[in-house]
């Protein structure tokens, strides 16, 4: 079945750094992809999403671009900021008639002053 | 406008009893999906309804149970509580069914003992 792989946490960077956390996924036809944000003790945000293949997502600093030929579907940030720390989750979508959305694991990103 | 809200906000039951939760979701929106969030892991699909019709179920047991109501609110069941039931339980709502940008409640956390 459709699954979504994280790189797994925690992620430590310093302010300012540039962050990547890569995402994979496994999937029959053509998905829609996104990135959620939970931070400690909220439900989940939408950061962004791309509904198809070359589609780049943005949102907040916050870059991913859908990549078919690779499966992948990777979060970038040229500067995070202590603010970014929270958990983030990539996601894809049953394009059945379901609305499911399968999700990764999640990873952790905690920036430091 | 108000978000997706759900209630209770945390909730503590003991083995074999039952629960409902509860979820409002976004003035116009007809579709609501449930999701059970183990700490750590990321949130399983449980089920979408729409129009008031059960549209998913995910793998699941019979002991969760949903409904939607005419005014599009939902709630989810669990009868039997198990130790392994404990979890956040999180509501999204869309506007149609099939619609992929699904927006999230801030969760009932569940605890049994």
């Amino acid at each position: 079945g459709d699954s979504v792989t994280q790189m797994e946490g925690p992620v430590t960077l310093s302010e300012e750094a540039f962050l990547t956390i890569n995402c994979t996924y496994t999937a029959t036809g053509y998905p829609s992809l996104f990135w959620y944000v939970q931070y400690p003790g909220e439900g989940l945000q939408l950061l962004l999403k791309a509904t198809k293949a070359d589609d780049k997502g943005s949102n907040k600093g916050f870059e991913a671009t859908y990549r078919k030929e690779t499966t992948s579907f990777h979060l970038e940030k040229g500067s995070v900021q202590v603010s970014d720390s929270a958990v983030y989750f990539c996601a894809l979508s049953d394009r059945g008639n379901t609305g499911k959305l399968i999700f990764g694991q999640g990873t952790t990103l905690q920036v430091k002053p | 406008d108000a978000g997706v809200t759900q209630s209770p906000t945390h909730l503590i039951k003991t083995r074999g009893q039952h629960v409902t939760l509860r979820c409002s979701p976004i003035s116009g929106h007809k579709s609501v999906s449930w999701y059970q969030q183990v700490l750590g892991q990321g949130p399983q699909f449980i089920f979408q309804y729409y129009e008031k019709e059960e549209r998913g179920r995910g793998n699941f047991p019979d002991r969760f149970s949903a409904r939607q109501f005419p005014n599009y609110s939902s709630e989810l069941n669990v009868n039997a509580l198990l130790l392994g039931d404990s979890a956040l339980y999180l509501c999204a709502s869309s506007l149609v069914g099939r619609s992929n940008e699904q927006f999230f409640g801030p969760g009932t956390r569940l605890t049994v003992l």
